[in-house]
């Protein structure tokens, strides 16, 4: 069971130039969001989604976009890299669950250099 | 809007001894509570998880949380640290299931073990 697969694992931008970070989760979650994770600032939620089709910004939402065409993808795309998007990104997925809020699973990270 | 204190940003502590990690969190309505461990170089993993259940909540590797409504706190706790612990912690609240259980966390602490 392979959980959430980010990729790619590392990746170094120019300013300006643009990318997609892929998830795919194959627990059949219908939640999963985007967080980058930042020295001393914890991980700070960017967009999350609650379906196929429906997506919403999160806390820092500026400077990316996502879209949710299957339960298992949600990428991350940077429109016009910045070096203040440096950072860790993480995607998550979790289930409603049908009382008590769910943990959610990570995967295991992209690190992100823009130069 | 819900928030996550870690007090101390790191901690060091000697093999065997104590581990105690300090959270407080902010939340208008019951709150669900998590920790989340984080190796290096890896995505974070749940320790445990607070659902209303219990006030005392056992989680992996000999953690426990106890979750104090009076004090609005949800420190974690590990009677004798072994060198395996060495990690950074994360606290962390959920929001409501309409916004697909999205997480605030705490800035983390970065645990240290002394041989």
């Amino acid at each position: 069971n392979a959980g959430v697969t980010q990729t790619p694992k590392f990746q170094v931008l120019k300013t300006g130039q643009s990318m997609t970070l892929q998830c795919a989760q194959d627990m059949n979650h219908e939640y999963m969001s985007w967080y980058r994770q930042d020295p001393g600032m914890g991980l700070r939620l960017i967009h999350y989604s609650v379906g196929a089709g429906i997506t919403d910004q999160g806390e820092v939402p500026n400077g990316y976009n996502v879209s949710r065409s299957t339960t298992e993808d949600f990428p991350l795309r940077l429109l016009s890299a910045a070096p203040s998007q440096t950072s860790v990104y993480f995607c998550a997925s979790s289930s409603p669950g049908t009382g008590a809020r769910t943990e959610a699973f990570f995967g295991q990270g992209t690190r992100l250099t823009v130069v | 809007a819900q928030s996550v204190t870690q007090l101390g940003s790191h901690v060091s502590v000697s093999e065997g001894a104590l581990v105690l990690l300090r959270c407080n969190y902010s939340s208008s309505v019951p709150p669900y509570l998590f920790w989340y461990v984080q190796y290096p170089n890896q995505g974070l993993q749940l320790l445990l998880k607070y659902t209303s259940a219990a006030t005392l909540v056992k989680g992996i590797n000999g953690f426990e949380a106890e979750f104090k409504k009076s004090e609005t706190s949800f420190h974690l706790t590990k009677p004798s640290a072994h060198m395996s612990d060495a990690a950074e912690y994360f606290c962390a609240v959920s929001g409501p299931k309409a916004a697909g259980n999205k997480l605030t966390f705490g800035g983390g602490t970065r645990v240290l073990v002394k041989p």
